[in-house]
């Protein structure tokens, strides 16, 4: 069983169109993040939940908004695509409040979501 | 506020050779330190960690040593190997904010047999 799951794992849509991605993990996990990763290779945290509460905005245009269900879930909804959102999008988990001192984050596989 | 640089890619290294990938933090007080690797197609997995100076993170033949001193965590591997072949992440847990981690840019790692 994958640990974080995100579908579809590959989007392409034209400009101006609202799509949305959806992550899964079944670990248990108190916290989940969004993370985008540019054609750079560069990593940026955007969002993170905790217990379906948002802890962390990055300063992240609105129109990006991230939706929890429950603690399980964590999806992400973009409307009025742009071609500098074409990116992978990772989302992460993990256990409770406490630091990450201790701690590590669990990937899902990436989506990768192509703008026209 | 914090950072983290690493030496850009991509490095390009021959079977059993010598890796070190530099990494370099600034940061306000002791964050722990972390190597993600991420393999082709996937996403990111811990390799190894370091929460206070002088400590050493090790796992697969990959270490890492924890330098307050000259604020880095350099990644080294005595003999790599294809299968190594991947993107490698320094980052650093932010102290201001403990429930976000720092990533550097990446450095891309290339083994030929």
């Amino acid at each position: 069983d994958t640990a974080v799951s995100q579908t579809p794992k590959y989007l392409v849509t034209q400009m101006g169109n609202d799509k949305s991605i959806k992550c899964e993990q079944n670990l248990g996990h108190d916290t989940m993040y969004w993370y985008k990763q540019d054609s750079k290779k560069f990593l940026k945290i955007m969002f993170s939940y905790n217990n379906k509460e948002l802890i962390i905005n990055e300063t992240v245009p609105n129109r990006f908004s991230p939706k929890s269900p429950d603690k399980a879930h964590l999806n992400l909804h973009i409307n009025s695509l742009e071609l500098g959102d074409s990116a992978v999008y990772f989302c992460a988990s993990r256990p409770g409040l406490a630091g990450l001192n201790t701690g590590e984050l669990f990937f899902g596989e990436g989506s990768r979501l192509t703008v026209l | 506020g914090n950072s983290v640089t690493q030496m850009e890619g991509p490095v390009t290294l021959s079977e059993e050779a010598f890796l070190t990938i530099n990494c370099t933090y600034t940061a306000t007080g002791y964050p722990s330190l972390f190597w993600y690797v991420q393999y082709p197609g996937e996403g990111l997995q811990l390799l190894l960690k370091a929460t206070k100076a002088d400590d050493k993170g090790s796992n697969k033949g990959f270490e890492a040593t924890y330098r307050k001193e000259t604020t880095s965590f350099h990644l080294e591997k005595g003999s790599v190997q294809v299968s190594d072949s991947a993107v490698y992440f320094c980052a650093l847990s932010d102290l201001s904010d403990t429930d976000k981690l720092i990533f550097g840019t990446g450095t891309r790692l290339q083994v030929f047999p």
